[in-house]
């Protein structure tokens, strides 16, 4: 079983529509959970971090985070052309272990002009 | 202010070169991350370096070196590499080595002939 697994796309949306994205972890450990954006060709900048259960808003970005169900998603709303990137989850380790993130294998979304 | 820096952008080197690959950052981050990836994978961790020592190896051949000469500097030494390690090497940086946030620099795109 993967670590972090994503839901695989790519995720076609049209412009203004909401985008959403899903990522699951094994490890009930895990403390930390992050999202981050790639452009082709570009290395990841980091969109959104959530820590503890619930909702984390940040401009047109939503992310949330389950713990009892080892969920994390990610709401982009009203998306642009702009947001078309390949979005990656990441989750840091449980204590032993939290220096390191491990990845998702990344969801590519395209938004439709 | 959350840049990391890296040179070069590009790097073709022969199998029997010898190059280095710079980090940088100025925002007083004491964990430093090297990773490697390939296209249409997500990154992945190489070393970890915790307030100027290398706190994680993830088995990684010896014809890679990595180097902290301070809590600012990050230097990846490459020796003998093989056609296979041609990828994209990024650099990133956190507060704290323990389930904070990383911020990732614009990489290395590497090329081995």
């Amino acid at each position: 079983q993967k670590e972090v697994e994503q839901n695989s796309g790519p995720l076609s949306v049209p412009e203004g529509a909401i985008a959403s994205l899903n990522c699951t972890y094994s490890d009930r450990g895990s403390q930390s959970f992050f999202w981050y954006r790639q452009y082709s060709g570009k290395s990841p900048e980091l969109i959104m971090s959530i820590y503890s259960n619930g909702d984390k808003e940040d401009g047109r970005f939503t992310a949330q985070l389950n713990k009892a169900s080892q969920y994390v998603s990610l709401l982009i709303r009203d998306s642009q052309p702009s947001d078309s990137a390949t979005y990656l989850c990441a989750v840091n380790g449980p204590p032993r272990d939290d220096y390191k993130l491990s990845f998702g294998a990344g969801t590519t979304v395209t938004v439709r002009a | 202010d959350t840049e990391v820096t890296q040179t070069p952008k590009h790097l073709v080197m022969g199998m029997t070169n010898k190059k280095s690959l710079k980090c940088e950052q100025h925002m007083g981050h004491r964990a430093m991350y090297w990773y490697k990836q390939k296209a249409k994978k997500p990154p992945e961790l190489m070393f970890v370096y915790s307030y100027e020592k290398l706190s994680i190896n993830e088995s990684v051949p010896s014809r890679f070196s990595p180097e902290c000469p301070n809590s600012s500097l990050l230097n990846l030494h490459l020796h003998a590499l093989q056609p296979e390690d041609s990828a994209l090497y990024l650099c990133a940086s956190s507060h704290r080595d323990r389930g904070s946030e990383q911020y990732f620099g614009p990489g290395t795109r590497l090329t081995v002939t």
